[in-house]
């Protein structure tokens, strides 16, 4: 079955505790892309990679890593987490790039910082 | 990049045609023109897109106009699960992949 998986699916930290959600999809997609969803703000992209090694910013790219070794994983990296990082977050792909191709979401992460 | 404008939020009936309308008044000429779907806690969900006059699929239709500074996505005969968030997007068809979701349109669906 075709599909984004996101891990963890919820989590709660505490300031500052480094932390990784992985991205991975099965479709063989070039482009992957994280965004993050917050109350009345709608979704807003975070980071996106258009290929393996090749990453770039989104709207909200501060306090936030990203890094594109493999096709299939995308990991977004929390340094130093912060309790304005808590979020609902959403990892996509899609075969030919966010604007112009069908994206496939994943089911999203739930972070809480403490 | 261009912004969109779209209603908060609308209400219709089961059985009825509902016209969602996104403003993208600085709409640029490689931009294509995508809807999503999301339900609570769940990722959107690709609905259709389209870059000129009429496009229609299995669930849905977008009309642009000649102008391209609007779109309306039209939803024949909705139905309790219909209910959910709708979101326009408009983006680069040259593959710069930075775009904007909105804050997108709370469409409730009554019995």
């Amino acid at each position: 079955e075709a599909q984004v998986t996101q891990n963890p699916r919820y989590l709660i930290t505490v300031t500052g505790k480094k932390l990784t959600v992985t991205c991975s999809q099965n479709m063989n997609h070039e482009y992957m892309s994280w965004y993050r969803q917050d109350p009345g703000l709608g979704l807003r992209q975070i980071y996106y990679s258009m290929n393996v090694e090749v990453t770039d910013k989104g709207d909200v790219p501060e306090g936030y890593k990203v890094s594109r070794k493999e096709k299939r994983n995308f990991p977004l990296i929390l340094e130093s987490p912060s309790p304005n990082q808590t979020s609902l977050y959403f990892c996509a792909s899609s075969s030919t790039g966010a604007a112009t191709g069908e994206l496939f979401f994943g089911e999203g992460s739930r972070l809480t910082v403490l | 990049l261009a912004k969109t404008t779209q209603p908060i939020s609308m209400d219709s009936y089961e059985g009825q045609e509902v016209n969602i309308t996104c403003s993208h008044n600085n709409i640029a000429t490689n931009d294509y023109i995508t809807w999503y779907q999301q339900f609570p806690s769940q990722g959107p969900r690709f609905i259709i897109q389209g870059y000129k006059t009429k496009v229609t699929n299995e669930v849905a239709s977008l009309f642009i106009p000649a102008d391209r500074k609007s779109s309306t996505l039209s939803l024949p005969r909705v139905s309790l699960s219909d209910t959910a968030v709708y979101y326009c997007l408009v983006g680069d068809m040259r593959g710069a992949s930075k775009i904007i979701f909105g804050s997108g349109t709370r469409l409730s669906i009554q019995p």
